[in-house]
């Protein structure tokens, strides 16, 4: 079964690039239809923010289109989330997650928390 | 974008309680809707697609249902894990959306 793991650093300089990258193990990448990213901030509810197809085709939350790219490596097995000019609000668990079925995201990684701070 | 509205915000409740969370979209969302718990410092974890499809290896105290615009989920007989915050989640048309979460605690 698919398992999600989220690398990255934890601390990033506000302005500066937040960088992730989901490693997919126990399956192919190819196995789902599509993945996305989803955070937390601390003590809220959850945001997705993004996801992309198997096609490529990518879908961002309204708030962040400016600043977000999510892509897809197939031959590395995993997924990644570049969010840049990062502030104070940017700080969160991010998680990254599979989507299965009616669409729903039915795997998740374990999550990954960055803060923005200088 | 499509807005999901959860009540009640906070519920307290006693082992063997039955319990029923409900979920408001903005607009008809079809059976386009998912349910998941979390419990603190843990992942959400599926609990219901499609409105009323439990999730494999999800325990069947958990049910869901609804379409259009209204969707509950009922826990018939709550248990000692299963106090966490529950969310739900549209899955009709991007950009995805989550409810603002419902707390389940201990009374």
């Amino acid at each position: 079964q698919v398992q999600l793991q989220e690398s990255g650093p934890g601390l990033v300089k506000p302005s500066e690039t937040l960088s992730l990258t989901c490693i997919v193990s126990g399956s192919s990448i190819s196995s789902a239809y599509y993945w996305g990213w989803i955070r937390q901030p601390p003590g809220k509810g959850l945001e997705w923010i993004g996801s992309i197809y198997q096609s490529g085709n990518t879908y961002y939350t309204p708030s962040l289109t400016s600043r977000i790219t999510i892509s897809l490596d197939a031959s590395k097995n995993h997924f990644s989330l570049k969010l840049n000019s990062v502030t104070a609000a940017d700080t969160a668990l991010y998680y990254c997650a599979a989507a299965g079925r009616g669409d729903s995201f039915e795997t998740w990684g374990q999550g990954t928390m960055v803060t923005i701070s200088s | 974008d499509i807005q999901l509205t959860q009540s009640p915000s906070s519920v307290s409740a006693s082992m063997g309680d039955r319990v029923t969370i409900t979920c408001r979209a903005s607009q008809g969302i079809g059976t386009w809707l998912a349910w998941y718990h979390q419990k603190p410092g843990e992942a959400p974890k599926l609990l219901i697609y499609a409105a009323s499809n439990l999730q494999s290896g999800v325990p069947s105290r958990f049910s869901g249902s609804g379409s259009g615009t209204d969707f509950t989920l009922t826990i018939s007989s709550l248990q000692p894990e299963d106090f966490a915050t529950y969310y739900c989640q549209q899955a009709y048309s991007f950009p995805r959306t989550f409810g603002p979460g419902t707390n389940v605690d201990v009374k």
